[in-house]
This record gives structure tokens, C-alpha cells and sequence, in this order.
């Protein structure tokens, strides 16, 4: 069956640095990926998104890498904000669904 | 656009009570998800509406729920004599039918069931 999984479940970072959240996906198959954010209390978050015919995609501040031959995914945050402190999450599409991983939790320290 | 809307915000019941929950979708969306969250783990996914048609389910989908979206537009979802297991955050997300968003889930804030 489909896994999707995050190698660290914390991740602590000075405000300022980048922050690299990596993600494991089990099923060749799937074809899009998209990384969510939550904050405490709140819905998951669209940040960015990358289909399997890409290896790299950037938006404002994060950056999505794609490795298929590892079945990876990272989630790279330039300069950390304390409003990037956050649960993050990558999730696979196969067909109508997604499958989402544990998370990683994100604190910026100040 | 208001986002995805989803009522109760917080629901507490005793074991064995039915529990109802609301969500209205972004507006023109015509596929509607629900999916369920608990502490420290991603959301997983219930079930599937495109317009009015249920069209998929999963397998965590017990006999004792049951979802709907009579209109193809506001879904509920139903849990019939909960369980403490029931527990957890119920998220509601939509997508629209094309565009550069169409594979995309915005999801609403969820509702969360406790249940004593």
C-alpha cells in the first residue's frame, strides 16, 4: 500500500537560516506532490506543489526538490521566519486521493 | 471566495451519541473531501464527493458513518453511536473542476469531536 513518510518529526531552526523538511513516498505511481502547512487550529495550507516530470520547483522563499529514483521529497525554506513555525506535511496524489505523511514540526527560534 | 466552511467548529458528545457536522465547499467547487486527523499524524482520507455522487470511500470508513452532499454543493458527514475512537479532527476540502488549481485541496479549519 501507499506510505508517505517524514525522516525527522521536530525540527528546530534559528529565525533567518533555511529550514530543508525531507519526505519519503512509497508508490511510484504517484504523479503530484504538494507540501502543506498547519498552524495549531487550523486547516492544512497550500505552499507548493511539483508533478513527477520535474525535479525542482521554487515559489516565494521555498523551494520543492523531487528525486524519483529515491522516491524524496524536501521541502527547502530560505530565510526561516517565526511565521513558518508550523506542522508541515508532503502529500502523494494517486488518482482521486491524496495520502499525507505524519509531519514535521517546524519551531524558529527567535 | 470565503474558503471552505466548516460547522461545528469543536463538538463534544458522550459515547454513543450521533454527532453531525457541516461543511460548504469554496463556491463552484465540485469536488468535496472529507478526511479525518488525529494528534501528531496528517490528515487521512474518508471520502469523495464530485457534485452530488459519493465516489469513493475508504476502507476506514466504518458502517457508522455516512456522508452526504444532496445538492452537489454543502456536505455533512454523520457518525451514528460514537465511539471514544472517534475522536479527532474532521477536515472538509474542496477543488474545482479546472483551472490551475484543479488537483489542489484547500481545506477548512475542521471540526473537532471530542468524545467522553
Amino acid at each position: 500500500g501507499e506510505s508517505v513518510g517524514l525522516h525527522l518529526p521536530t525540527l528546530s531552526v534559528q529565525e533567518g537560516d533555511n529550514s530543508i523538511i525531507n519526505c519519503a513516498y512509497s508508490n511510484s505511481a504517484s504523479d503530484y506532490f504538494i507540501w502543506y502547512k498547519q498552524e495549531s487550529g487550523k486547516g492544512p495550507q497550500f505552499i507548493i506543489d511539483i508533478r513527477s516530470n520535474m525535479d525542482k520547483r521554487q515559489g516565494q522563499r521555498v523551494t520543492v526538490l523531487l528525486n524519483k529514483t529515491v522516491k524524496h521529497l524536501s521541502l527547502q525554506i530560505a530565510a526561516t521566519q517565526p511565521g513558518d513555525s508550523a506542522v508541515y506535511f508532503c502529500a502523494e496524489n494517486t488518482g482521486n486521493q491524496f495520502y499525507f505523511g505524519t509531519g514535521t514540526s517546524l519551531t524558529v527560534i527567535p | 471566495d470565503t474558503g471552505v466552511s466548516q460547522n461545528p467548529r469543536h463538538k463534544i458528545t458522550k459515547r454513543g451519541q450521533n454527532v453531525t457536522f457541516r461543511c460548504d465547499p469554496i463556491s463552484e467547487h465540485n469536488r468535496l473531501y472529507w478526511y479525518r486527523q488525529t494528534l501528531g499524524q496528517g490528515p487521512e482520507f474518508l471520502t469523495y464527493f464530485q457534485n452530488e455522487a459519493q465516489l469513493e470511500k475508504s476502507r476506514l470508513l466504518s458502517d457508522r458513518f455516512s456522508a452526504e452532499r444532496p445538492k452537489g454543493s454543502f456536505s455533512t458527514l454523520e457518525i451514528q453511536r460514537t465511539e471514544q475512537g472517534d475522536s479527532a479532527m474532521y477536515l472538509c476540502a474542496s477543488s474545482p473542476p479546472e483551472g490551475p488549481s484543479y488537483e489542489k485541496l484547500f481545506f477548512g479549519s475542521g471540526t473537532q469531536l471530542s468524545v467522553l
